[in-house]
This record gives C-alpha cells, sequence and structure tokens, in this order.
C-alpha cells in the first residue's frame, strides 16, 4: 500500500506485481516531463520521459502516463523487481521557456522478496 | 561519454573553509546545473548555466558562488558556510531544455 507521512510517501510491492507512482505536477506551462530513480548515495538517474503532446509513452518495462487536464503525471513499472527498489522523482520543465527542471515531492518504492 | 562527473565524492569543511566543488561533463550539453538535495527530499535547483552564463539563480546565499570556466565544467565555491548548508550537491548538464537532463553522482557535503 501507499502512505504519507513524517517520512518520504512509500509504496510498498510485491516482486513481480506491477507497479504505479503518481505524480502531480505544478505548471500547466511545463512542457517536458521525467520520471528519475535515485538509490541511496547516488545523484538521479534517468527512467523516462515525455513530452507534453504526447498522453503515453512506453519504454522496457516502464509506462509513463501524461493527463494535461488535472496536471497528472504515472510511472507504471511491470513485474517489478527488488532491484527497482529506490525513489522515484518526477520533474517537469518548468515553464516551457528555460532550462528550469523541478523536482516533485519524491516516493519510495520498497520491493518486498 | 554520456556522464557527468563530480568531484570530490565526500568533503568536509569548517565553517571558516573555502572550498571548491567540481563537475565536467563531454556530451557537448550546453546547459549545466547546480542542485541541492537533502535528505528525503527532492533536489532544489540552485543554478542554471546557458552557453557558458549564468541564467537562474534562485535566490542562493552569496557564500556560494558557481563559475562556468568552459563549456565543460562547472564549479561552485563555497565559502562561509554554515551546519544547515550541508547536504548532497548535484551536478546536471542537458542538451537544451527540453532533453538529456543528466545528473551525477553528487559531493556529500558537510559543515562542520
Amino acid at each position: 500500500g501507499e502512505s504519507v507521512g513524517l517520512h518520504l510517501p512509500t509504496l510498498s510491492v510485491q516482486e513481480g506485481d506491477n507497479s504505479i507512482i503518481n505524480c502531480a505536477y505544478s505548471n500547466s506551462a511545463s512542457d517536458y516531463f521525467i520520471w528519475y530513480k535515485q538509490e541511496s548515495g547516488k545523484g538521479p538517474q534517468f527512467i523516462i520521459d515525455i513530452r507534453s503532446n504526447m498522453d503515453k509513452r512506453q519504454g522496457q518495462r516502464v509506462t509513463v502516463l501524461l493527463n494535461k487536464t488535472v496536471k497528472h503525471l504515472s510511472l507504471q513499472i511491470a513485474a517489478t523487481q527488488p532491484g527497482d527498489s529506490a525513489v522515484y522523482f518526477c520533474a517537469e520543465n518548468y515553464d516551457g521557456a528555460t532550462n528550469k527542471l523541478i523536482f516533485g515531492t519524491g516516493t519510495l518504492l520498497a520491493v518486498q522478496p | 561519454d554520456t556522464e557527468v562527473t563530480q568531484t570530490p565524492k565526500h568533503l568536509v569543511m569548517g565553517m571558516t573553509n573555502k572550498k571548491s566543488l567540481k563537475c565536467e561533463q563531454h556530451m557537448g550539453h550546453r546547459a549545466m546545473y547546480w542542485y541541492k538535495q537533502k535528505a528525503k527530499k527532492p533536489p532544489e535547483l540552485m543554478f542554471v548555466y546557458s552557453y557558458e552564463k549564468l541564467s537562474i539563480n534562485e535566490s542562493v546565499p552569496s557564500r556560494f558562488s558557481p563559475e562556468c570556466p568552459n563549456s565543460s565544467l562547472l564549479n561552485l565555491h563555497l565559502h562561509a558556510l554554515q551546519p544547515e548548508d550541508s547536504a548532497l550537491y548535484l551536478c546536471a548538464s542537458s542538451q537544451d531544455r527540453s532533453y538529456g537532463y543528466t545528473f551525477g553522482s553528487g559531493t556529500r557535503l558537510t559543515v562542520v
């Protein structure tokens, strides 16, 4: 399940299940979005991106969905593996006119074996 | 080369010290960035350089001073920091504003 509290929001899933991580972005003028994975002690690692003229994009085991009407992004991970355990951040190119990439609050994905 | 390299990996400095963080990329990216990340928080944008010119300063205190000597290098000069400045400092680069944002592994800074 998902929990929000004093700590980072956490999503716990069983190995092999599909995971869905959600993100609300802030600016309707944002035109480019990225999902990053960050493991402990490392920098953010690019997973997948999507431009505002699309509503879905698929990669290897991952799918990003964009709903501009409600300013919502989701990341779907198929057949979640223990190696997927990390913090996931969405990021938006804030106003579409400058190099201003702003991150959402993040979700900790915990994969149970 | 598809990496952003940051040095040092770890840095401990006193509040009266002067130190510098370094970042290097050889992907031909023309935009470079500094972010600050506290534990369990998202990276926060500090500075953006575009074509070697400072284009965004997110109201960062003057004890942090960025420098872009050329299109491949980005420095962050630190002076008279406070303990609350302890954080992971991330460098990133991008091909343009909507493509190819790549992050380094960061410098873990501790101010004592």
